[in-house]
């Protein structure tokens, strides 16, 4: 299972864009890149997942370079209501449905 | 509405006093699976269910059982609970796992053992 690395802590202010760079060197062929968001004391959101290039639905856009080793989670235009963490997984389909959570990155966004 | 549900929400217990956390879910998954989630430690799988009669372990099972019995439900057992299972408990569903899937988490259940 690929290792994910991530930085442990950002912050933003309302209205911008932020990016959180997630890095995955030992990415295999048949694995996704999966984003998930978790606020206090509630279960972790499924946000959005991809392959490679760019994926993008009405929360998140994912930016996956050609060689897969990072990916990019951008959040458009954020509000207070997103401070939250934000986790990077490697998922496979060959690993029972095991999500592996690191530490996250905890995203503060101020006034 | 599509989710999945924990009871209790909240318990405060005693060491060695045998307890049952419940899950459900309504999306007919047949995968489901629990986590432990520790300051420090992140989110951890104790036990996983492939589909019905179908569990395994996962990194945390020391100290727990599950059930699969039916689809919708996969109980949490502590037989004995210990201080150290004090933490924040999700239960998890999702669609036969493969590639573009993703995991629907309940609320959580806070547990406290004194």
């Amino acid at each position: 299972l690929a290792k994910t690395t991530q930085p442990i802590s950002m912050d933003s202010y309302e209205g911008q864009e932020v990016n959180i760079t997630c890095s995955h060197n030992n990415i295999a062929t048949n694995d996704y890149i999966t984003w998930y968001q978790q606020f206090p004391s509630q279960g972790p959101r499924f946000i959005i997942q991809g392959y490679k290039t760019k994926v993008t639905n009405e929360v998140a856009s994912l930016f996956i370079p050609a060689d897969r080793k990072s990916s990019t989670l951008s959040l458009p235009r954020v509000s207070l209501s997103d401070t939250a963490v934000y986790y990077c997984l490697v998922v496979s389909d060959n690993q029972g449905g095991k999500l592996i959570f690191g530490q996250g990155t905890e995203l503060s966004v101020k006034p | 509405e599509a989710q999945v549900t924990q009871n209790p929400r909240y318990l405060i217990t005693v060491t060695g006093k045998k307890l049952t956390v419940t899950c459900s879910q309504n999306m007919n998954h047949e995968y489901m699976s629990w986590y432990r989630q520790d300051p420090g430690l992140g989110l951890r799988q104790i036990y996983y269910s492939m589909n019905v009669e179908v569990t395994d372990k996962g990194d945390v099972p020391e100290g727990y059982k599950v059930s699969r019995k039916e689809k919708r439900n996969f109980p949490l057992i502590l037989e004995s609970p210990s201080p150290n299972q004090t933490s924040l408990y999700f239960c998890a569903s999702s669609s036969t796992p493969g590639q573009e899937y993703e995991q629907y988490f309940g609320p959580g259940t806070r547990l406290t053992v004194t």
